[in-house]
C-alpha cells in the first residue's frame, strides 16, 4: 500500500522557519514527481511547489518563491518543504502529493495525497 | 497563470438527482500532440485529503463509482455525478497541469444535498 505520511507543521511566530517532511512507501519513490499543495482554514486548495523525480525541475507559486525551497531524498523516500521568512498567510493545512503517472515529470494528476500537516504562523 | 473558474460554487442537489460542476479556462489545457486535457477533478471532505476522481478531463480513476463521469475539451469542462449518494457530500475542486507550473485549481464547488 502506498502511503505519505507529512510530518513537521506546528505554530512558528512570523518571519521564522519551518521544515515539513514527506515519508514516502509503498513504491519506487524516484519514479514520481512530487507536488506540495495547502489548503488555508475556510478556502481553497493552493499548489505550492513541485518536484520532479531526479530534483532537476523544481518549480514554486508566486507566493512562495524566495521563501520556500522543495527537496527530495530518494535514498531515503523522503520530500521536504523548508519554509522561510514565514508570515501569517502561510497558516494553513499542507499536503505532499504523488503525480498519478509513473514518467517521473511535474505534470500529471496527483493520485495519492498525505493527511496532511498543519502550519500556524502567529505571534 | 492559468485561471479556472468554477459555477455554482455551490450547489443542492436530491439524492438520486444528478449533479453537474462546471469548470472554465482561461486558456485551452489541451495538448496537440497527444491528444489529451490536462484537466482533473477532486473530491475533499473535512479532514481528508483530497481524493482524485477524474484525470485527463475523463478517465475514472481506479475505485471511484462509475456515478461520477468528467467531459469537455480545451476550455470547458464538466464533472458529473449521475445519482448523488450521501456519501457525495464535499467540496469538489478542478485542477490544470498542462505546461509548465503553477498547476492551478478552481475555487471549488460545495455540493450539498436537497
Amino acid at each position: 500500500e502506498v502511503q505519505l505520511v507529512e510530518s513537521g507543521g506546528g505554530l512558528v511566530q512570523p518571519g521564522r522557519s519551518l521544515r515539513l517532511s514527506c515519508a514516502v512507501s509503498g513504491l519506487t519513490f524516484d519514479d514520481f514527481a512530487m507536488h506540495w499543495v495547502r489548503q488555508p482554514p475556510g478556502k481553497g486548495l493552493e499548489w505550492v511547489s513541485g518536484i520532479n523525480w531526479n530534483s532537476g525541475t523544481i518549480v514554486y507559486a508566486d507566493s512562495v518563491k524566495g521563501r520556500f525551497t522543495i527537496s527530495r531524498d530518494n535514498a531515503k523516500n523522503s520530500l521536504y518543504l523548508q519554509m522561510n521568512s514565514l508570515r501569517a498567510e502561510d497558516t494553513a493545512f499542507y499536503y505532499c502529493a504523488k503525480v498519478l503517472e509513473g514518467f517521473g515529470e511535474l505534470s500529471g494528476a496527483a493520485d495519492i495525497w498525505g493527511q496532511g500537516t498543519m502550519v500556524t504562523v502567529s505571534s | 497563470d492559468i485561471v479556472l473558474t468554477q459555477s455554482p460554487d455551490s450547489l443542492a442537489v436530491s439524492l438520486g438527482e444528478r449533479a453537474t460542476i462546471n469548470c472554465k479556462s482561461d486558456q485551452s489545457v489541451f495538448d496537440n500532440f497527444n491528444y489529451k486535457n490536462y484537466l482533473a477533478w477532486y473530491q475533499k471532505k473535512p479532514g481528508q485529503p483530497p481524493r482524485l476522481l477524474i484525470y485527463w478531463a475523463s478517465a475514472r480513476e481506479s475505485g471511484v463509482p462509475d456515478r461520477f463521469s468528467g467531459s469537455g475539451s480545451e476550455t470547458d469542462f464538466t464533472l458529473t455525478i449521475s445519482s448523488l449518494q450521501a456519501e457525495d457530500v464535499a467540496v469538489y475542486y478542478c485542477q490544470q497541469y498542462f505546461g509548465r507550473p503553477p498547476y492551478t485549481f478552481g475555487q471549488g464547488t460545495e455540493l450539498e444535498i436537497k
